[in-house]
């Protein structure tokens, strides 16, 4: 059983920087299938991108290339989502999402979502 | 970019049947997921790899995959199947996700 402890709802200023943390506790972190998730109010869900630790490399979708980074650090079992040029259409729920996958079944982990709001 | 598109909204009777439709250009080479959202929670995942169903989630729900759309059934449809429903896939390389626009279903 994998559970997920994500940081706090944040307010930002237009321009600025966010970063969000998920710590994970349960099961192998350096094999989670991480992704970030976010969700507009009102709106549906929208990948953001995602990372294996194991593996390192982080991919992202390409309305979010160039300002989004996600990083992990293995020694806290704590993955990082950084949205950098904020904007008010930034303003949205932000989940960590894991998928950890067991006798070839995936199951999935969600955490309880961060909000974030931008204002000018 | 690669889109997956579905329907905004469905409606239906409590005990008959919910079908939602997912289309996108590499749903034939790439697997399809599900997930329901209630308000205020996170999403869980119903269906996986288009027609598998994880374990806890009640059997009237069920995946199938023709071509370019894959389908989310909901069979005898209960008060607690309101929730909006999100398919997922990827692109065809397999390295970015997406989702589908979402579908509310209403039950009557």
């Amino acid at each position: 059983q994998v559970q997920l402890v994500q940081s706090g709802a944040e307010v930002k200023k237009s321009g600025s920087s966010v970063k969000v943390s998920c710590k994970a506790s349960g099961g192998t972190f350096s094999t989670y299938a991480i992704s970030w998730v976010r969700q507009a109010p009102g709106q549906g869900l929208e990948w953001m991108g995602g990372i294996i630790p194991i593996f390192g490399t982080a991919n992202y979708a390409q309305k979010f290339q160039g300002r989004v980074t996600i990083t992990t650090d293995e020694s806290t079992s704590t993955a990082y989502m950084e949205l950098s040029s904020l904007r008010s259409e930034d303003t949205a729920v932000y989940y960590c999402e894991v998928v950890v996958v067991v006798a070839a079944t995936p199951r999935d982990y969600w955490g309880q979502g961060t909000l974030v709001t931008v204002s000018s | 970019s690669y889109e997956l598109t579905q329907p905004p909204s469905v409606s239906v009777s409590p005990g008959q049947t919910a079908r939602i439709t997912c289309s996108g250009d590499t749903l034939p080479k790439q697997y399809a997921y599900w997930y329901q959202q209630k308000p205020g929670q996170a999403p869980v995942m119903v269906i996986y790899k288009d027609s598998e169903r994880p374990s806890g989630i009640p059997e009237r729900f069920s995946g199938s995959s023709s071509g370019t759309t894959v389908t989310l059934t909901i069979s005898g449809v209960q008060a607690e199947d309101e929730a909006d429903y999100y398919c997922r896939s990827a692109d065809s390389s397999g390295t970015y996700d997406v989702f589908g626009g979402g579908t509310q279903v209403t039950v009557l």
